[in-house]
């Protein structure tokens, strides 16, 4: 069965650092990959998603990623983080018509 | 263009009690798909319909049951109501165009306390 992992389950960061959240999964076939951001009270929004082609995508509000094939991981960056960055993300996986989730990682940036 | 909406946004059940979700997708998605979050689990899927078809299910007992009807829409349900079930139940929605995949945009989902 497929599984996604992420590597931190809590990281703390003061405004203006930069920001790296680990993402690897495990499956074998063709994948499709998506970050998800929850903000303190909102729903799950895309931001960003890889299905094909530049393996570096640029998502919103400055985020992107870059999808390494051959270590199955899909690493989400920012370079300067603000204080409204503070929520969880979530890497997933599409495959099957369904989303496989990472458990998550809460990130809290202190002004 | 209206997001995924879902309603009721909270309910307090019993145990042993039944309850049925609702899900409206966006204007001209035809997928729907059913997400439980917990502190405990995580994000897990639960079942996806597509032209009120449940294409795919996830590892829950049979007491978790959807469907979809002819506008897309969709409801799920869950009877005999355990402590357990408590969570946010989220719904999400995707074109499906005909690709294998499309990326599903999530409602603010329905927070149910079972006491």
């Amino acid at each position: 069965a497929q599984s996604v992992s992420q590597h931190n389950h809590h990281v703390i960061l003061s405004e203006a650092a930069s920001l790296e959240l680990g993402c690897n999964y495990s499956y074998g076939g063709t994948v499709n990959l998506f970050w998800y951001v929850q903000y303190p009270g909102q729903h799950l929004q895309l931001l960003l998603k890889y299905f094909s082609g530049d393996p570096l995508v640029k998502g919103i509000k400055g985020f992107e990623a870059e999808f390494i094939k051959s270590k199955f991981s899909f690493n989400l960056r920012k370079p300067s983080v603000q204080w409204s960055d503070t929520a969880e993300y979530f890497c997933a996986v599409h495959n099957d018509y369904k989303l496989s989730f990472g458990a998550g990682t809460t990130v809290t940036v202190r002004a | 263009k209206a997001g995924v909406t879902q309603t009721p946004r909270y309910l307090i059940k019993t145990r042993g009690q039944q309850v049925t979700l609702s899900c409206s997708p966006i204007s001209g998605h035809r997928s729907v798909s059913w997400y439980q979050q917990t502190p405990g689990q995580g994000l897990q899927f639960l079942f996806e319909y597509f032209s009120e078809t449940q294409r795919n299910k996830g590892n829950f007992p049979g007491r978790f049951s959807g469907r979809q009807f002819s506008n897309s829409r969709s409801e799920m349900n869950v009877s005999t109501l355990e402590l357990g079930d408590s969570a946010l139940y989220l719904c999400a929605s995707s074109r499906m165009t005909g690709a294998s995949t499309d990326t599903q945009y999530f409602g603010p989902g329905t927070r149910l306390t079972v006491l």
